[in-house]
Formats: C-alpha cells, sequence, structure tokens
C-alpha cells in the first residue's frame, strides 16, 4: 500500500526568500510522483511530476522538486517566493507496484503563507 | 493541454433531494475518470473510480447507493449524491487523464462546493 506525508500543515516563509515543502512517500513498486497547488474554492493545479530520469524536476511557476530515492523524499523548492505563491500544497504519489492503481493518493497538504 | 470541466462549481440543496454533479474531458477521451471529496483544511480522499460502460469501483467506507456514478460516455461522468444530508457537504473534485496507466499526469475540474441545508 501507499501513503504519503507531508510532515508541516503551515509553513510560513518571507518574499524573495527560498521556500521548501516537504514530502516523503512509501510505495511498493516505483513512484510516480506528483505535486499540486489549490488555491481557495478551486481544483487543483498540477505543477510538476517525476516519471523517470533526472532527480531534479523542474515546474510551473518556477518550482522544482528533488526525488531522492534514498531518503524516499520529493521535496518542492522554490529560489525566491512570490505573495502569489500562498496557496495549499498538495504532494501525491501513483505507486506502480500496485496492479491497477492508477490513483493517485494524497497528502495532507500543507499550506504556504508567503509574508511580504 | 487536457481540461476537465465540472459543473456546478457549487450548489446549495434542501436535505433530502438529490443533486448532480457533471465531469466532462473536454479535449480528450477519458475511459476512466476519479471522485475525490475534500473536508476543509483536509486532503482530497478518492471516493471511486469512474469506469466508461461499467460500473465504479468505490473505496471502502463510500456508500455505492448514496453516491451514483454513471460514465456514460468517453468525455462524461456524473456523480450524484442522492438524498443528501447536511454531513454531505463538502468540495467535491473529479479527475482524469488522456491516457490511463502511462505516465500522463493527471488533470483535474475546478471542484464543486455542495452545502446541504
Amino acid at each position: 500500500a501507499q501513503s504519503v506525508a507531508q510532515p508541516e500543515d503551515q509553513v510560513n516563509v518571507a518574499e524573495g526568500n527560498p521556500l521548501t515543502v516537504k514530502c516523503t512517500y512509501s510505495v511498493s513498486g516505483n513512484p510516480y510522483l506528483f505535486w499540486y497547488v489549490q488555491y481557495p474554492n478551486r481544483g487543483l493545479q498540477f505543477l510538476l511530476k517525476y516519471i523517470t530520469g533526472d532527480n531534479l524536476v523542474k515546474g510551473s511557476y518556477g518550482f522544482e522538486a528533488e526525488f531522492n530515492k534514498s531518503q524516499t523524499s520529493f521535496h518542492l523548492k522554490k529560489p525566491s517566493a512570490l505573495v502569489s505563491d500562498s496557496a495549499l500544497y498538495f504532494c501525491a504519489v501513483r505507486d506502480m507496484g500496485e496492479t491497477g492503481a492508477n490513483n493517485l493518493f494524497f497528502g495532507t497538504g500543507t499550506r504556504l503563507t508567503v509574508i511580504p | 493541454g487536457a481540461v476537465v470541466s465540472q459543473h456546478p462549481s457549487w450548489v446549495i440543496c434542501k436535505s433530502g433531494t438529490s443533486v448532480k454533479i457533471e465531469c466532462r474531458s473536454l479535449d480528450f477521451q477519458a475511459t476512466t475518470m476519479f471522485w475525490y471529496r475534500q473536508f476543509p483544511k483536509q486532503s482530497l480522499m478518492l471516493m471511486a473510480t469512474s469506469n466508461e460502460g461499467s460500473k465504479a469501483t468505490y473505496e471502502q467506507g463510500v456508500e455505492k447507493d448514496k453516491f451514483l456514478i454513471n460514465h456514460a460516455s468517453l468525455t462524461l461522468s456524473t456523480l450524484t449524491v442522492t438524498s443528501a444530508h447536511p454531513e454531505d457537504s463538502s468540495f467535491y473534485i473529479c479527475s482524469a487523464s488522456p491516457e490511463v496507466g502511462s505516465n500522463h499526469g493527471y488533470t483535474f475540474g475546478s471542484g464543486t462546493r455542495l452545502t446541504v441545508v
């Protein structure tokens, strides 16, 4: 069975500073990993994904994430935070070791607040 | 890119009535769509997997008679909340992928805020 952990419910960062939103996962096979952002009363917007290849994945709006197999982590990062980055961020995994498991399993979300 | 349209974006209904939520893939065919439920300040919980032309697969604890899913075409899945009660008030989100089983990302609808009064 798969699981995703986002250990921080809330992350506060000053505008212009680097930000990190943490995510660790547990799967039986190879993981497909995703980051999504959600604004109030909206659906989820895709940011980036890791399937295979380079461990550092670049995505939308200047975000990137690093896949670390030994630490089973997929932390989301951005070098310089913007106030407009304030939102709810979800890490998700699809366990390619699970037969028929096409759905995503989500973490509990991390609310990012960028302080002007 | 892949677009999923969800309608309505919000609905208020009286307790005991039924509400239908539509999820459409606008520019691709989706043999499988997923329905999620999100409570305030909580993550998305998968309710069911909607399969075109066959019965939906429900997650444990989700009442299939209460949350009716119909996937009649390759571009449309509907979720009907029957005999709605206040505890059914939530944010419902659907998602689909242009090619299930591939490494494509998933596209989400904009969600439906259901309030049962």
